[in-house]
């Protein structure tokens, strides 16, 4: 079935950087675009971004450029969010999210992976 | 930049009864709205797109309305799964969540 899988927990200590994966399955995996969201403990969706899984071109939404990175490998239907110099505020669930269609960010996203949580503490 | 604002932060609601969840665009987002349904733990479940489709193997229970800058989430007699936060989102532009609806047990 199409299902997006991502890679587990991390702990980091500030100033560090980590690489979240997300493993597409059951679809063709340039045909839909990727999305990144954040949800920061207790709190809502954050749009952060996207890729074009077509073209590797990534967007970043306000407030996530400089040290975030969206990349690809289409060899092996994964994308990646790579965070560098992390901080405590950086702490969250990272959900990588399919959009419905296209090679676009303009649709729903019907596709979720499961989450994964960047704890970012001395 | 568009701003989504969801409303009420909370609604208590007693099992089967009528929830109706608001959601506004602060300009138009034509029909590209989503609604999400995300429980403790687990990661955002799309119900609904394009304002008022029902996503695969969402129950009828759950409709949704509206165009331009207004648009409601309905579900129409809650059941015990159905508390949970809701999220709108548009994607006519750079996509945008709202901040969430939380519907608790009355």
């Amino acid at each position: 079935q199409v299902q997006l899988v991502q890679s587990g927990s991390e702990l980091k200590k500030p100033g560090a950087s980590v690489k979240v994966s997300c493993k597409a399955s059951g679809y063709t995996f340039t045909s839909y675009a990727m999305n990144w969201v954040r949800q920061a403990p207790g709190q809502g969706l954050e749009w952060m971004g996207w890729i074009n899984t077509n073209t590797g071109n990534p967007t970043y939404a306000q407030g996530f450029t400089g040290r975030f990175v969206f990349s690809l490998d289409t060899s092996v239907s994964t994308a990646y969010l790579q965070i560098s110099s992390l901080k405590a505020e950086d702490t969250a669930v990272y959900y990588c999210a399919r959009v419905g269609t296209g090679t676009t960010p303009y649709d729903a996203f019907d596709i979720w992976g499961q989450g994964t949580m960047v704890t970012v503490s001395s | 930049e568009i701003v989504m604002t969801q409303s009420p932060a909370t609604l208590s609601v007693s099992p089967g009864e009528r929830a109706t969840l608001s959601c506004r665009a602060s300009q138009s987002v034509s029909s590209n709205l989503a609604w999400y349904q995300q429980k403790p733990g687990q990661a955002p479940r799309l119900l609904i797109y394009g304002a008022s489709t029902r996503a695969t193997g969402i129950p009828a229970r759950f409709s949704g309305s509206g165009s331009g800058t207004e648009f409601t989430l309905t579900i129409s007699s809650l059941q015990s799964e159905d508390f949970a936060v809701y999220y709108c989102q548009q994607y006519n532009n750079w996509p945008a969540f709202g901040g969430g609806t939380k519907v608790e047990i009355k």
